[in-house]
């Protein structure tokens, strides 16, 4: 059964730091999502992306993140200039349109010390 | 503001128990979507629904669309259940928008 992989599964980095998480969502799907989940709180949406453009961010997604789809089949999150404050799980999700459903990777644990 | 409220927060069962958790929107939705979060982090999607009832195995999932709620239940429960369930809603766009789970706990 077709799944989204993700690595790291777990980064720890020092404070103002770049980190690159890559996902690689499910072959033949064409949304995808950068969600993330702070320890103990609920998991908050950050950014889809669609057609090589992101079409809807959060607040929490300023000027240092950023998504790509370098290639067919990765898409990362970078966050140029990590802080403490950036350590959660985070969830890449894809889904083949608008109103399917979303398919979750395992997640990257960011630990920013 | 669009909010996704759920209880009960935390909820321990005897195995066997029938168990029901409850989710309400504050307003329209799209869609709603149950999920499942293991111990170890990873996210599940359990169902995801506009209208009515869905069934899975032992896992039901119910939607009232006038009163804004929605229901997850489980029959017969046992300890790999427990996990936490989230509920989240599409307000007409894709985004998912999420509830503070409620964590179930089967007692064997």
């Amino acid at each position: 059964e077709p799944e989204v992989t993700q690595t790291p599964s777990h980064q720890v980095t020092q404070m103002g730091q770049e980190v690159i998480l890559r996902c690689v969502p499910i072959s033949n799907h064409l949304y995808f999502y950068w969600y993330r989940q702070i320890l103990g709180q609920k998991v908050e949406f950050l950014v889809s992306f669609y057609n090589n453009e992101i079409s809807e961010k959060s607040e929490i997604f300023d000027d240092q993140f950023s998504v790509e789809r370098p290639d067919g089949s990765n898409f990362t999150l970078k966050i140029r200039s990590t802080k403490l404050e950036d350590s959660a799980m985070y969830f890449c999700a894809s889904s083949s349109g608008v109103g399917y459903e979303q398919f979750f990777g395992p997640g990257t644990r960011l630990t920013v010390l | 503001k669009n909010e996704v409220e759920q209880s009960p927060q935390n909820l321990t069962a005897q195995e066997g128990e029938f168990i029901t958790i409850n989710c309400s929107y504050s307003v329209g939705i799209s869609a709603l979507h149950w999920l499942q979060q293991h111990p170890g982090g990873g996210i599940v999607s359990l169902f995801m629904l506009s209208s009515g009832k869905k069934k899975h195995g032992r896992l039901i999932a119910t939607i009232n669309i006038q009163e804004k709620h929605s229901s997850l239940h489980i029959t017969a429960s046992h300890p790999r259940d427990s996990a936490v369930y989230i509920c989240a809603v599409t307000f007409g766009n894709e985004k998912l928008t999420f509830g503070t789970g409620t964590r179930l706990t089967i007692i064997p």
